[in-house]
């Protein structure tokens, strides 16, 4: 069962804009992930949230996270044509061992 | 390091067969995992494992089957191949557990006819 989901499920910008991805889920965390996946490849880890954090930046990302939401948002800035790729959130629910991924959204940056 | 490295890169298998999706990593990581994307549906987990000797079911562990002998190697099996096992598998591993950033394998894609 998903726990997260993430909104918009596609989105298409021009390079050097900033790209906004969202995530929701259900249930209690102890920590959000985000994850890239290119085009017939597997997924690359980007950046783990805790559930005590509020922002996180790595390089050109941005992650937030609003527990009282339940929700997360991944920021791109100065987005490049190689951010083309599906994105995923994926949750640890408080308690579990299992590491419960979204359906994931398609970004494309276009040149 | 190869990181995680998966075979074959492709299957197509007929209904009823039975084979084994290999998966190896050389981090010395402890958690390993088996996940099926389809389209649409994101990533399911199948089974994992939290050490040499441990397994435990995920959220479709129906058909298949694992073990952990070692730390590197944790193989799946699929017993009598069905169409709707047609997917993409992923292995993948942690140092440990789930709180740790998880490294994936390139992927398997079986189809099953």
């Amino acid at each position: 069962s998903q726990q997260g989901e993430e909104d918009p499920q596609a989105l298409s910008i021009q390079e050097g804009e900033n790209a906004t991805m969202n995530c929701s889920y259900k249930t209690s965390i102890n920590n959000l992930q985000w994850y890239r996946q290119n085009s017939g490849r597997g997924l690359v880890h980007l950046i783990l949230i805790r559930s005590n954090e509020r922002e996180k930046h790595s390089g050109r990302l941005r992650v937030t996270l609003d527990t009282s939401k339940k929700s997360s948002s991944l920021l791109i800035t100065a987005s490049r044509a190689a951010d083309t790729a599906s994105y995923f959130c994926a949750t640890v629910a408080g308690g579990s061992e299992k590491l419960v991924f979204g359906k994931g959204m398609k970004l494309t940056v276009n040149p | 390091n190869a990181g995680v490295t998966q075979t074959p890169k492709f299957q197509v298998l007929k209904t009823g067969q039975s084979m084994t999706l290999q998966c190896a990593q050389d981090m010395n990581h402890e958690y390993m995992s088996w996940y099926r994307q389809d389209p649409g549906m994101g990533l399911r987990l199948i089974h994992y494992s939290v050490g040499a000797g441990i397994t435990d079911q995920g959220e479709v562990p129906n058909g298949y089957n694992v073990s952990r002998s070692t730390t590197e190697d944790f193989p799946l099996r699929l017993l009598s191949a069905a169409p709707s096992q047609t997917s993409v598998y992923f292995c993948a591993s942690s140092r440990d557990g789930q709180f740790y950033e998880q490294y994936f394998g390139p992927g398997t894609r079986l189809t099953v006819t």
